[in-house]
């Protein structure tokens, strides 16, 4: 396993069209997290998900915002109708973490950025 | 909720000189860990911090977390243009097995 994959690397697409990111985690984590980050910012806190459940989902995020992990193993995020504010690098990450142990070490893929038109 | 405040925001330092951010909790930690990003990549684990008043050296990099797991610091002794980048703490809570991140202070080097 060669660590955290995204797919695509980078995105164009017109304001009101959707668009949906893959991410690949690294496959012993059962912890996926989904990040946005914008320039000179930290990481802003989207989503994550423990095996198949999501756990928690910024309030932050709009309801154009979905994302899904269905078999416990990769997820998508697809935003719907996008506006320019939407504009930034997303990152997804991958750890092993929960009340059952694990330091929830975050192993960062490349990111995917996304420009909107 | 729970915080994890981190300062600066940026520092600017000349190649040779010391460079130190601090991160501080609301609340007490499980552990502290400790990401480097570089300009234009991704935040890159550098290292985890367990117990109390623990200190961990990594070459130039001094980690330390204080006695009362709720702060930690990370210093560098003579700054190195490989340096550059943000440097994240991010806390881990008994309460609900997640990472709570700070801001990140970015490591700027003068010309």
């Amino acid at each position: 396993d060669t660590g955290v994959s995204q797919n695509p690397r980078h995105k164009i697409t017109k304001r009101g069209q959707n668009v949906t990111f893959r991410c690949d985690p690294i496959s012993e984590h059962n912890r996926l997290y989904w990040y946005r980050q914008t320039l000179g910012q930290g990481p802003e806190f989207l989503t994550y998900f423990q095996n198949e459940a999501q756990l928690e989902k910024s309030r932050l995020l709009s309801d154009r915002f979905s994302a899904e992990r269905p078999k416990g193993s990769f997820s998508t995020l697809e935003i719907q109708r996008t506006e320019q504010g939407d504009s930034a690098m997303y990152l997804c990450a991958s750890s092993f973490g929960g009340a059952s142990g694990g330091t929830d070490t975050q192993y960062f893929g490349p990111g995917t950025r996304l420009t909107v038109l | 909720g729970q915080q994890v405040m981190q300062i600066p925001q940026y520092q600017h330092v000349q190649e040779g000189e010391d460079f130190t951010t601090y991160c501080n909790s609301s609340t007490t930690l499980s552990n502290i860990q400790w990401y480097k990003q570089r300009p234009g990549g991704h935040p890159v684990f550098l290292i985890q911090l367990v117990k109390s008043g623990e200190v961990k050296k990594q070459k130039r990099l001094t980690f330390q977390f204080g006695e009362a797991k709720k702060n930690s610091s990370l210093h560098i002794t003579a700054t190195q243009t490989t340096d550059v980048g943000t440097y994240f703490c991010a806390g881990l809570t008994d309460s609900n097995y997640q990472l709570i991140w700070g801001a990140g202070t970015k490591l700027i080097i003068k010309p």
